[in-house]
């Protein structure tokens, strides 16, 4: 059946670096569009970033553009999001999903949580 | 990259129907058939309820169901039960050079 696993949130501070990802299984992440979805505590959910099925066309969340690089490797079957530059703002739990059809997402996991200090 | 528009709250009692509204523009909501709803319960993923404006996906109660008149997209709730208490939120597609655009959020609360 399909899975997603996400890792790689933590606390870390204002400016620096982390790399979330997203390790797929009982699917080919290649054949699908992947979202990266974001939500601040208490707040509502925001598309991050996607990477199209092609792998080339990417789109990103104006407040990350330039920051966030999303990327796949199709041999290890896992997503990721380089996150540059974070910012308190940034904090929230992340959300890898599998595109069913254009922004409708059966697949998500479970999550996983990153923490911006200033 | 413009947020979509929903109410923030809704309730009714159990079995009753409530609906939830979901307002954007003819570059969203109006321009394409890629609406979707998503419940989301305390501390848990956000869950598919809707896609495509009215298909149901495996599993989710014929209760459930959208709509689409112009601008703006609806999701109804028939015969509520307490388990639908929860926060829903509307998503759409937004056009090949732009990423999707979610709605605030509608917290239905189950009298």
């Amino acid at each position: 059946q399909v899975e997603l696993v996400e890792s790689g949130g933590g606390v870390v501070q204002t400016g620096k670096s982390l790399r979330l990802s997203c390790a797929a299984s009982g699917f080919t992440i290649s054949n699908y569009g992947m979202h990266w979805v974001r939500q601040a505590p208490g707040k509502g959910l925001e598309w991050a970033a996607v990477i199209w099925s092609n792998g080339i066309k990417k789109h990103y969340v104006d407040s990350v553009r330039g920051r966030f690089i999303i990327s796949r490797d199709v041999s290890e079957n896992t997503v990721y999001l380089q996150m540059n530059s974070l910012r308190p703002e940034d904090t929230g739990v992340y959300y890898c999903a599998r595109d069913l059809s254009y922004y409708s997402s059966s697949d998500w996991g479970q999550g996983t949580l990153v923490t911006v200090s200033s | 990259q413009s947020a979509l528009t929903q109410p923030p709250s809704a309730s009714g009692s159990p079995g009753q129907s409530v609906a939830i509204s979901c307002t954007g523009t003819s570059s969203d909501v109006g321009g394409y058939n890629y609406v979707s709803w998503y419940q989301q319960r305390p501390g848990k993923a956000p869950k598919l309820i809707i896609y495509d404006v009215n298909k149901r996906p495996s599993g989710v109660p014929d209760r459930f169901s959208g709509s689409k008149s112009g601008n703006t997209a609806s999701l109804t709730v028939s015969g509520l039960q307490a388990e639908d208490e929860a926060d829903y939120y509307c998503t759409s597609y937004a056009g090949s050079d732009n990423l999707g655009v979610f709605g605030p959020g509608t917290k239905v609360t189950v009298l």
